[in-house]
């Protein structure tokens, strides 16, 4: 089974309007950290945003927005008035104590149309 | 500040050739190192760890190895590569604890024919 679900594969919208990305993850540890990463064509991997299983305070960046729930097991992330330069693909990411490094989703391919 | 370098950007190797891919940290010490995989449609893969010199974890058995030889050099590679190696690699780092942030080089698309 996978730890991190990222359903949506791909995603269209049109500028400025508000899209979410969807993250669903499966641990059994008590503490994790969840991570969202943004990749532009370009390649490289773009760190947003870390958050902690104890804090469930949705969290707001300009444009950019997280809302963790732990009841649903899921954090996932809105973009509001979305741009063109939003396009790329996003992760999400899961750390747990019990493994190493980040386990990640397949990714949303995100595309905002002009 | 810290900076991450990884080359070659692009590599085009043949069937049954050797691999050797490159990534050094700066502005950090002892930092924890890993190479992922991220093939199409499958998400990033993690292939090595390791939280110092000489010390190398592999989460997937696969025809890859890694080597740490310097405290902030992080080598990934191969004795023959095999069709299915093609892929985006990528280096990052990461200190302290397991809740600490990745930061990611930029990349290297390998394409065996």
């Amino acid at each position: 089974a996978q730890k991190v679900t990222q359903a949506q594969t791909e995603i269209s919208v049109v500028e400025k309007e508000d899209v979410t990305l969807d993250c669903v993850y499966e641990t059994r540890d008590t503490t994790y950290y969840l991570f969202w990463y943004k990749q532009p064509p370009s390649g490289e991997l773009v760190f947003l945003i870390r958050r902690n299983s104890f804090d469930e305070q949705n969290e707001i960046s300009g444009r950019y927005s997280w809302n963790f729930q732990k009841s649903t097991s899921s954090f996932n992330f809105t973009i509001t008035a979305s741009q063109v330069v939003d396009s790329a693909v996003y992760f999400c990411a899961l750390s747990e104590e019990s493994a190493d490094g980040l386990t990640f989703g397949k990714g949303t391919h995100l595309i905002i149309q002009p | 500040s810290q900076t991450i370098h990884q080359w070659p950007a692009t590599l085009v190797q043949p069937v049954g050739s050797p691999l050797s891919l490159e990534c050094t940290v700066e502005g950090t010490s002892n930092p924890n190192l890993y190479w992922y995989r991220q093939a199409a449609g499958r998400g990033l893969q993690l292939l090595f760890y390791s939280v110092g010199i000489g010390q190398i974890s592999s989460e997937v058995p696969q025809n890859l190895s890694a080597s740490r030889p310097q405290d902030r050099q992080f080598i990934l590679s191969s004795k023959k590569l095999l069709l299915s190696d093609s892929g985006f690699y990528l280096c990052a780092w990461s200190v302290g604890v397991y809740n600490s942030p990745l930061h990611f080089g930029n990349g290297t698309r390998l394409t065996v024919t």
